[in-house]
């Protein structure tokens, strides 16, 4: 069965530049959610998408921003990257905005 | 806000251990709850999710409860095995803010030792 694709699976960058991390739900999930896991953290809600609108909103930095597209694919910028940012990157895919999620295996950001 | 805790932080027991991993969280009104498995580094395998409104599932060596009223769950593991080495996270699905979101427990690091 087709899972949750994450891209990059691994990113580098330097401080204060920018990186995009893509998300490619499910088929025919319309909902969307990103979360960062930092070391030795247990994940952390950022934002969700539900049929291309923001649904909720966590604890997600002002230099982030996300959006979901019209093939409910979602990307997540992320500007002025910082030495704290580095992070294990996770999307989530569901029906509905309460159906089950299913994670993906992760986009791991180091910021040097 | 949802808190989610987990006891103990870390566990370490002999091979063939029959063994139980606490949750509790603050909020009740939950839609689900699940548990996790992670590797070092990797990503998030799910076990065992409970809908608010069921008991216990169970997965092979693996069997979850929930007592929403009372804001518990366990996972039980049989016969403990060195490959169930990980740390075993549980997260409460809740509608809060406009949209379902995950709240995670801290998890609890396993070890099993031959």
């Amino acid at each position: 069965a087709a899972g949750v694709i994450q891209s990059p699976r691994h990113l580098i960058k330097e401080k204060r530049e920018t990186a995009t991390l893509k998300c490619y739900p499910i088929p025919r999930h319309d909902t969307v959610y990103w979360y960062q896991q930092g070391p030795g953290q247990d994940p952390q809600f950022l934002i969700s998408f539900y049929e291309k609108m923001q649904s909720d909103k966590g604890s997600i930095p002002d230099r982030f921003s996300a959006q979901q597209f019209s093939d409910y694919h979602s990307e997540l910028n992320m500007s002025s990257l910082e030495l704290g940012d580095s992070a294990l990157y996770f999307c989530a895919s569901s029906l509905g905005y309460s159906g089950t999620q299913y994670f993906g295996p992760g986009t791991r950001l180091t910021v040097l | 806000k949802q808190e989610v805790t987990q006891i103990p932080a870390a566990l370490s027991v002999p091979e063939g251990e029959n063994l139980v991993l606490n949750c509790s969280f603050t909020d009740s009104a939950i839609y689900n709850l699940q548990w996790f498995r992670q590797d070092p580094g990797k990503g998030l395998t799910s076990l065992l999710l409970i809908q608010s409104s069921q008991r216990e599932q169970t997965s092979g060596r693996l069997n979850a409860s929930l007592d929403k009223s009372s804001g518990r769950s366990t996972l039980y593991i049989a016969a403990s095995q060195p490959g169930d080495s990980a740390t075993y996270l549980c997260a409460v699905e809740d509608f809060t803010g406009g949209g379902n979101k995950l709240t995670f427990g801290t998890g609890t690091q396993l070890k099993v030792e031959l």
